[in-house]
């Protein structure tokens, strides 16, 4: 099946300092990718949709400023916290959705291993 | 807009044993698919399996299986022959055609030995 790597899987950093977490689909072309946040026993919220070469769509409540979502290639899509705080610690997580073998699409998502950012 | 309810926060069975989790919802969509993914203490995203809304069979995939009914808009998944390693978050997800996907809240599933 396809693969969706997320990178860093942890990161601690100091308050006010900007966090960049990677999302790559290492054997497929991703059109579309989801940023997801989580808390702990609760659902996956989306953030932003992101397709390749256009500018991200924001959930409601989720800041542009905040959290910056690139995705510049059909195999790269970058989540950057910036200025973290305590408050943003969280885990977040990736997915793709993409056209894989012979052109069709699923529906299915890919997702990526998360990232646990931790704000001190 | 799109739904899924996963009404049970928790759900409990005995190793070897079946286990039902329910799983409804609501779209204006007619072609769409649903899933069931399941995240372990790992938090990776599994999928476990998927159905096409346009299929009146339910999809099997070896202990899993869903009974899909699509009038009532309900789509729950039965693990048979429990195993210890099936314990995780289980979530109800479905996809339009062309839209993001809605997830459900999900259910903790513990499995007794």
């Amino acid at each position: 099946g396809a693969v969706v790597s997320q990178h860093p899987s942890r990161v601690i950093c100091k308050s006010g300092t900007s966090v960049k977490i990677e999302c790559r689909s290492l054997d497929f072309q991703a059109t579309t990718m989801f940023w997801y946040r989580q808390f702990p026993k609760q659902s996956l919220m989306l953030m932003a949709t992101s397709n390749e070469g256009s500018k991200a769509t924001y959930e409601q409540g989720v800041e542009k400023d905040k959290f910056l979502i690139n995705h510049a290639s059909l195999t790269l899509s970058t989540l950057t916290v910036t200025s973290a705080h305590p408050e943003d610690s969280s885990f977040y997580i990736c997915s793709a959705r993409g056209i894989i073998g012979t052109g069709k699409n699923t529906g299915e998502l890919f997702f990526g291993e998360g990232s646990r950012l931790t704000v001190l | 807009a799109q739904t899924v309810t996963q009404s049970q926060p928790e759900m409990s069975v005995q190793e070897a044993e079946t286990v039902t989790l329910s799983c409804t919802y609501d779209t204006s969509e007619s072609d769409y698919y649903l899933f069931w993914y399941k995240q372990p203490p790992s938090r990776q995203m599994i999928l476990v399996i998927r159905q096409e809304a346009y299929k009146q069979q339910n999809a099997t995939e070896n202990r899993f299986s869903v009974n899909f009914q699509k009038a009532a808009k309900s789509f729950s998944l039965k693990i048979s022959d429990s195993q210890l390693g099936d314990a995780a978050m289980y979530f109800c997800v479905m996809s339009g055609a062309n839209s993001k996907l809605t997830f459900g809240k999900g259910i903790t599933l513990s499995v007794r030995p």
